[in-house]
């Protein structure tokens, strides 16, 4: 199956920017996902990337996909206290699943 | 209530105890999703249903059973589990199989003695 990675951990300060990064080992990925789950909550889609894609960006998120080297990142500008949450990435295969990685904890320092 | 609901959100059992997890999506999808999520590790695919179908388990050991009654409801049944089961179970729903965004609800803190 497919495997993804996350580091598990991430501080920043409060204004700076955050980039979360992830990789995966299955070429066919079809999409890639980042989620994003805040205390006691479940986990909420926040944006996805079609695999022909190289960048998107929503608002404060940018997503960078490398696909040669199988590498996404999440990149948020001008982090905020209400930004702290684990984020979760997860990839697509043809079989219809998504495979999730440990996810990132995020920090913001006030 | 809207999106994704689960009971309860903590439960405490001993090994010889029998309980059951419910999950209720007021979406209106056709997939529904059981997940296990552990400190340090990828968040784990237990079991996936389809129009009330299991179309996917994925190697989830016996003691764990799944119900799927209606595409609204979905139950994790639990019988003599470990300690090592012992962690936050995810339910979440989507439009159908081969629609990806998954909606989760907050979980059931599970916490084996």
């Amino acid at each position: 199956g497919e495997d993804v990675e996350q580091s598990l951990f991430l501080s920043v300060r409060e204004g700076d920017s955050s980039v979360i990064n992830c990789t995966y080992t299955d070429s066919s990925s079809t999409y890639l996902y980042w989620y994003k789950q805040e205390p006691g909550a479940g986990l909420q889609l926040l944006t996805y990337i079609f695999s022909n894609m190289d960048m998107k960006q929503d608002q404060r998120l940018t997503v960078l996909l490398n696909k040669k080297d199988k590498h996404l990142s999440l990149r948020i500008a001008d982090t905020q206290t209400g930004d702290s949450a684990i984020y979760f990435c997860a990839s697509e295969t043809g079989a219809n699943n998504l495979f999730f990685g440990t996810g990132t904890r995020l920090t913001v320092i006030p | 209530e809207t999106g994704v609901t689960q009971t309860p959100r903590h439960l405490v059992m001993g090994m010889t105890n029998k309980k059951s997890l419910k999950c209720e999506q007021h979406l209106g999808h056709n997939a529904m999703y059981w997940y296990k999520q552990s400190a340090k590790k990828p968040l784990e695919l237990m079991f996936v249903y389809s129009l009330e179908e299991r179309v996917e388990n994925n190697s989830v050991p016996s003691r764990f059973s799944p119900e799927c009654p209606n595409s609204s409801h979905l139950f994790l049944h639990l019988h003599t589990l470990q300690p090592e089961d012992s962690a936050l179970y995810l339910c979440a729903s989507s439009q159908d199989r081969s629609y990806n965004e998954q909606f989760f609800g907050p979980g059931t803190r599970l916490t084996v003695l």
